[in-house]
């Protein structure tokens, strides 16, 4: 059973490059989300996307777009990278509802220099 | 603001109880999660509370008490596997969850 996939598992991108990290599910879950988690911070979201076609701005969407053509899909593109975004970023998706616990996939560790 | 604490850091033996506490201050409240996550790897889900009371799942049980803003996770028969960090998380009045930082629990032979 795959869930969540996300990719790439790791990378290291040179300050100012762009980059897509990529999300797919195959649970026909409605809503999705991006968080990054750095030490000793708790989760934060980045962007959600409640249906296909609609996102939403989450708690630190700066620097930050998404996307949601489809139900299966969930791009975060990096438009610009600093290095403050250095952090690991995990994709997650639920049936729909605040109350419906999420599935994450295994994040991407990105490393921005 | 919203507020989620949690301690940071727990140290447990093998075969023994530990209680993980969460206290938060959010704006409105539909339900707390907790969530495990073994160092590099993804949060699973553990359990859901919306209710006063103790959820008992397993090993694992979660309690909350609304009034207090107050839950905690209690493991019991305690295993190396269960070394990991134990994530809180709150549904506000949006819908939208507030984690707390986690708590890295440490179980000892």
């Amino acid at each position: 059973t795959a869930g969540i996939t996300q990719a790439p598992t790791s990378q290291i991108l040179a300050a100012g490059r762009s980059m897509t990290l990529r999300c797919t599910q195959d649970m026909r879950h409605n809503a999705m989300y991006w968080y990054r988690q750095d030490l000793g911070l708790g989760l934060r979201l980045i962007h959600y996307s409640n249906t296909a076609g609609t996102t939403g701005k989450g708690e630190v969407p700066d620097g930050y777009s998404v996307s949601r053509a489809n139900t299966d899909d969930f791009p975060l593109t990096l438009a610009s990278a600093v290095p403050s975004q250095t952090s690991v970023y995990f994709c997650a998706s639920s049936e729909g509802g605040g109350n419906q616990p999420q599935h994450f996939g295994d994040g991407t560790r990105l490393s921005i220099l | 603001g919203q507020n989620i604490d949690q301690p940071t850091e727990m140290t447990a033996t093998e075969g023994a109880i530990v209680q993980i506490n969460c206290t938060y201050q959010t704006s409105g409240f539909n339900g707390l999660f907790w969530y495990q996550q073994h160092a590099g790897e993804a949060p699973t889900f553990l359990s859901y509370n919306v209710l006063d009371g103790l959820e008992e799942k397993g090993r694992f049980s979660s309690f909350l008490s609304r009034s207090k803003g107050y839950s905690y996770l209690l493991l019991k028969e305690l295993q190396m596997k269960d070394s990991a960090s134990y994530l809180c998380a709150v549904v506000n009045s949006n819908y939208q969850l507030i984690w707390g930082a986690g708590t890295k629990l440490i179980i000892k032979p």
